[in-house]
């Protein structure tokens, strides 16, 4: 089974740009969360996402956005960079029930450089 | 969710079994504890979880005290490729939402 998958993995933005970025979570998994890992702050949670609706939401500004699609792929978008946004942004993935318990995955990340 | 305490750095001979402790002193009877990994520059990887019983797959073991107050990952016969930051996790179990909070973690390093 294809684990969880995120492009791009590397990208590079000016402030004041926006971002977009994706995530496709394995195959069946109905839940996807995504994090910010920086140096200074380590993981931190932004939000989690169950059958397209917004589930959960970390103490980020509303410049992050996210949403699921009917797929359960799901994006991310940070508006009007700025240089502290820069980071690896992990999408993780689970299937988030009962019996299959809420154990997440997570995918290699993407790579953000706000210049 | 209960907050977790970890040694911040810990060597070990290649080889040997790496014991990784935590402490979770507030964790209620519903919580499980969670242990994930991170290599350098690479998404956390999902080691094993446990409630009130030990637990060993491929990758490694999970021993939990009988008052749960505080667990253990043991990595067997430790090598290189063990070389990462190690997380230790409690959590509520499912349909409650798949917020993780991650705290500074354990950097494991093994030693040749």
């Amino acid at each position: 089974k294809a684990g969880v998958t995120q492009t791009p993995r590397y990208l590079i933005k000016t402030r004041g740009q926006q971002v977009t970025l994706s995530c496709s979570p394995i195959s069946g998994h109905r839940s996807v969360s995504w994090y910010q890992q920086t140096p200074g702050q380590g993981l931190q949670f932004l939000f989690e996402y169950f059958s397209e609706t917004q589930r959960n939401k970390g103490n980020f500004p509303g410049r992050f956005s996210g949403r699921q699609f009917s797929n359960s792929r799901s994006e991310m978008n940070v508006s009007t960079l700025e240089l502290g946004d820069s980071a690896l942004y992990l999408c993780a993935s689970s299937q988030n029930d009962r019996i299959a318990g809420n154990t997440i995955y997570f995918g290699e990340g993407s790579w953000l450089t706000v210049v | 969710d209960a907050k977790t305490t970890q040694p911040p750095s810990m060597d070990c001979a290649e080889g040997r079994a790496a014991n990784l402790p935590c402490n979770h002193s507030t964790i209620s009877g519903n919580e499980y504890v969670y242990w994930y990994r991170q290599i350098h520059s690479q998404g956390p990887q999902y080691i094993i979880h446990g409630l009130k019983n030990n637990e060993t797959n491929e990758m490694a073991s999970l021993i939990i005290t009988e008052d749960r107050k505080s667990s253990t990952l043991i990595l067997p016969h430790a090598t290189l490729r063990d070389t990462a930051v190690y997380y230790c996790i409690v959590r509520y179990p499912a349909n409650t939402g798949n917020q993780f909070y991650f705290g500074t973690g354990t950097s494991l390093t093994v030693i040749p």
